[in-house]
């Protein structure tokens, strides 16, 4: 099955500044990638995704870029403000498959 | 994007007595939705798979019998935990698919304690 793998666990970064995700997977055939955002005892959100057909995808401050060749996908966020503070996950699925294969999460602090 | 709720946010029960969790799908109409459980600090793992109308479908090591999943109507699908343990204590997610987005969207969680 697919196995999804996410770095760094934890970020601390300035506000302001900027903040990248890494998420690896090992199924060629995985086409969707969706990131989301879950904040203290709360459910994830969906914040954005990506599918197979494109290399790049953007949504104000944050952007998400796909390399199949290597298999990894990234989440950027810039002018980070301490609301995103919060537990990011990385998925991965194949259209038509359901099941969604999640990283492990990154802890993103920003200090204001 | 879709809206799910979840019912109740939290829940503290005796050992032994049986909990049922509410998962709606307020805006659409959910063919399939997804139960997963989160342990603090860790990442979500998924339970069983539930269609409209047929048995639930459960990975490997979730007891069927333990945790019986109904998904009766298309914006409805339930979660009992049955003869509920301490060890059963953990944040439940419930997710419906908007099936044109192939996109799942998840419940706001409820936190079970049992005591």
């Amino acid at each position: 099955g697919e196995n999804v793998e996410q770095h760094p666990s934890t970020l601390s970064v300035q506000e302001g500044d900027s903040a990248v995700i890494k998420c690896t997977y090992s199924d060629s055939a995985s086409n969707y990638f969706p990131w989301y955002k879950q904040e203290l005892g709360k459910g994830p959100q969906l914040i954005i995704d990506i599918r197979s057909n494109v290399g790049e995808k953007k949504d104000q401050r944050i952007a998400v870029t796909l390399n199949k060749t290597a298999k990894h996908f990234s989440l950027h966020i810039t002018e980070t403000q301490p609301e995103d503070s919060a537990v990011y996950f990385c998925a991965g699925s194949q259209t038509g498959a359901n099941n969604l294969f999640f990283g492990t999460g990154t802890r993103l602090t920003v200090i204001p | 994007g879709a809206v799910v709720s979840q019912h109740p946010s939290r829940v503290i029960c005796k050992s032994g007595t049986s909990v049922k969790i509410e998962c709606r799908s307020l805006d659409f109409q959910a063919t399939t939705m997804f139960w997963y459980r989160q342990f603090p600090k860790q990442s979500l793992m998924l339970m069983a798979t539930s269609n409209e109308g047929s048995k639930a479908t459960y990975e490997q090591g979730v007891e069927k019998d333990k945790f019986l999943i109904n998904h009766a109507s298309l914006t409805l699908s339930t979660l009992t935990v049955t003869s509920a343990h301490p060890e059963d204590s953990s944040f439940y997610i419930c997710s419906a698919e908007v099936r044109s987005e192939e996109t799942q969207y998840f419940g706001p969680g409820t936190r079970l304690l049992v005591l």
